[in-house]
């Protein structure tokens, strides 16, 4: 069956512009997570989106923000960019409860640029 | 709040050696589960192995085996007969009741 599915997969925005990622999970998985990758911070967790409810947030500023569709599919927002917001944006998908939840798929990344 | 924690930035192995990778971390819950994801330069980021931490025994996927020890919240990866293709960044991740957290990462180099 067909993995995550990150788009795009490269991004080059100026600084003070808006930018949306999108995240198609695992068919049948309804629990999207978002984490943010750079060299100096590691793998920060953003925020977790479950049934289309946001069930856990990570410590990011509100410019950060996401949704969730019935389809369980993804997206994430970041409002006003900085420079330091430049890195690579990682989705995982997982069924999200009940004894199957036991592991998170990855996607292949956005890599977002700020200039 | 739970914390993972990766002592070795880095670590080196020869090919067909073993090496240990080491994870520690912190939590109050007591159903969790641990795992060990690998990055290799493409950033997929590929689950190596898992353990579930009701279960004593250690899991092993073929060259990769990790020794959990619950009471002193330890769980290292241990990489048998080294590869080339075993080079790569590896995050040890803790996941209970919330999100999941990830260490800080090692690289692993294999010498040829």
């Amino acid at each position: 069956k067909a993995g995550v599915t990150q788009t795009p997969r490269y991004l080059i925005k100026t600084r003070g512009q808006q930018v949306t990622l999108s995240c198609s999970p695992i068919s049948g998985h309804r629990s999207v997570s978002w984490y943010q990758q750079t060299p100096g911070q590691g793998l920060q967790f953003l925020f977790e989106y479950f049934s289309e409810t946001q069930r856990n947030k990570g410590n990011f500023p509100g410019r950060f923000s996401g949704r969730q569709f019935s389809n369980s599919r993804s997206e994430m927002n970041v409002s006003t960019l900085e420079l330091g917001d430049s890195a690579l944006y990682l989705c995982a998908s997982s069924w999200g409860q009940g004894a199957m939840d036991t592991e998170a798929f990855f996607g292949q990344g956005t890599r977002l640029t700020v200039v | 709040a739970q914390t993972v924690t990766q002592s070795q930035p880095e670590m080196s192995v020869q090919e067909a050696e073993t090496v240990t990778l080491s994870c520690t971390y912190d939590t109050s819950e007591s159903d969790y589960y641990l795992f060990w994801y690998k990055q290799p330069p493409s950033r997929q980021m590929i689950l190596v192995i898992r353990q579930e931490a009701y279960k004593q025994q250690n899991a092993t996927e073929n060259r990769f085996s990790v020794n959990f020890q619950k009471a002193a919240k330890s769980f290292s990866l241990k990489i048998s007969d080294s590869q080339l293709g075993d080079a790569a960044m590896y995050f040890c991740a803790y996941k209970g009741y919330n999100d999941m957290r990830f260490g800080a990462g090692t690289r692993l180099t294999v010498k040829p």
